[in-house]
């Protein structure tokens, strides 16, 4: 079982609909970070949420953060063929025996035109 | 701007070589990081370094082995190749804290 849990774990859609993923945990992390993975590349940064609660947009990609900070979505509105790839969350957590960023297993999107 | 530079790209081993994945930076990042990437499991942390001279082991260290001689540099050794041991592996560097800010294009490993 994996500390962080992403669901969907893939997602096929028509261009122009909207999705949502979620990334859900037991535990509470200081931070949560989602990036985006193209075939052949390595992932892309695409923000970091601090705050419980928070809510951040980058132009059609909003991304919430739980009040709780155990849980977090992504929700694409209108999506664009750009728009697939895999989406990965990862969770940073500060202990004491060591900091610690986990990701989770990642969810799927093609967005069809 | 090349960011994050890993090389091989591609590489096939036979179980009991070793062999050196190469990471170099050019950001000036403190942070620096190597991930392996397996079907459905997302990214496990092998080993992390927050300064030159300073390493420490993430979640799957073993059978691998880093060093940190520079600020530019991350190079990650196979010590013994085993076949579990066949994945994309990722570098990553970051500025602050331990963020993987920037992520290379990933060495595509197979173990015979």
């Amino acid at each position: 079982t994996q500390l962080l849990e992403q669901s969907p774990q893939f997602l096929s859609i028509q261009e122009g609909e909207n999705l949502t993923v979620y990334c859900n945990s037991s535990s509470v992390f200081s931070s949560l970070q989602w990036y985006r993975q193209e075939p052949g590349e390595g992932p892309v940064l695409l923000v970091t949420v601090v705050t419980g609660g928070e809510v951040k947009k980058l132009k059609r990609l909003t991304f919430q953060f739980g009040d709780a900070r155990k849980d977090s979505s992504l929700h694409i509105t209108a999506a664009q063929t750009g728009d697939t790839g895999l989406y990965l969350c990862a969770g940073f957590m500060i202990k004491a025996a060591g900091n610690k960023l986990t990701f989770g297993g990642g969810t799927r999107v093609l967005v069809k035109p | 701007n090349a960011g994050v530079t890993q090389t091989p790209k591609f590489q096939v081993l036979k179980t009991g070589q070793s062999m050196t994945l190469q990471c170099a930076q050019d950001m000036n990042h403190e942070y620096m990081s190597w991930y392996r990437q397996d079907p459905g499991m997302g990214l496990r942390l092998i080993h992390y370094s927050v300064g030159a001279g300073i390493t420490d082991q993430g979640e799957v260290p073993n059978g691998y082995n880093v060093s940190r001689s520079t600020t530019e540099d991350f190079p990650l050794r196979l010590l013994s190749a085993a076949p579990s041991q066949t994945s994309v592996y990722f570098c990553a560097s970051g500025q602050q804290g331990l963020w993987p800010q920037h992520f290379g294009d990933g060495t595509r490993l197979s173990i015979l």
